[in-house]
């Protein structure tokens, strides 16, 4: 248990569907993070937020809309998907963001299937 | 595109025996380095962090930075089972961005 908790753990959705990713950290850390997680590919960064303002959007669709209403929560929103969108979405937190205490603690993911 | 290369595996390793993995990376800007352990299903685990060149132990993980030569590894000593996982290499590269290898499988054969 990392302190980082995610909700659903699992989600089928439909293309046509609205749905949302919820994310939680227990850590009082400043940065949240959303990740992709494909099979045979690398970890993708998709969103960074440092003290609820986003710092980075890594060429994200915009199918894939965040929201970091405070510092603990975290949210992906998603609408409109593709079948290729299909992966673990993992959420992570960290302390600060400078070049220590950066460290990230990941979330157990969501693992989301668009039919 | 800065990069972080690993090879793949899957590295088969005898029980006792010490288990290496190795990861470069392209960003000579770095300057933190992770390893994470990943079970099956499961979601990536923070096992050690190295800022600074030479060697950092924990337990019995090692971790190995060379700037010079951009290069990373973690050893892990008296293997077991249950090291049994995905290993991956992550580089900070500022701007709170982490780059991941695609991670090495490491199989503890008993």
């Amino acid at each position: 248990e990392t302190g980082v908790t995610q909700t659903p753990r699992h989600l089928v959705m439909g293309m046509t569907n609205k749905k949302s990713l919820k994310c939680e950290q227990h850590l009082g850390h400043n940065a949240m993070y959303w990740y992709k997680q494909s099979a045979k590919k690398p970890l993708e960064l998709m969103f960074v937020y440092s003290l609820e303002e986003r710092v980075e959007n890594n060429s994200v669709p915009s199918r894939f809309s965040p929201e970091c209403p405070n510092s603990s929560h975290l949210f992906l929103h998603l609408h409109t998907l593709q079948p290729e969108d299909s992966a673990l979405y993992l959420c992570a937190s960290s302390q600060d963001t400078g070049p220590t205490n950066n460290e990230q603690f990941f979330g157990p993911g969501t693992r989301l299937t668009v039919l | 595109q800065k990069e972080v290369e690993q090879n793949s595996g899957p590295l088969s390793v005898p029980e006792g025996a010490i288990a290496s993995l190795n990861c470069t990376y392209s960003d000579r800007g770095s300057q933190s380095f992770f390893w994470y352990r990943q079970y099956s299903g499961k979601s990536p685990e923070l096992i050690m962090f190295i800022y600074s060149n030479g060697d950092k132990e924990d337990g019995r993980f090692t971790a190995q930075l060379n700037k010079a030569s951009q290069y990373v590894s973690l050893l892990i000593r008296d293997s077991q089972p249950s090291d049994s996982a995905t290993y991956l290499c992550a580089a900070d590269q500022g701007a709170q961005k982490l780059v991941f290898g695609q991670g090495t499988r490491l199989t503890i054969n008993p």
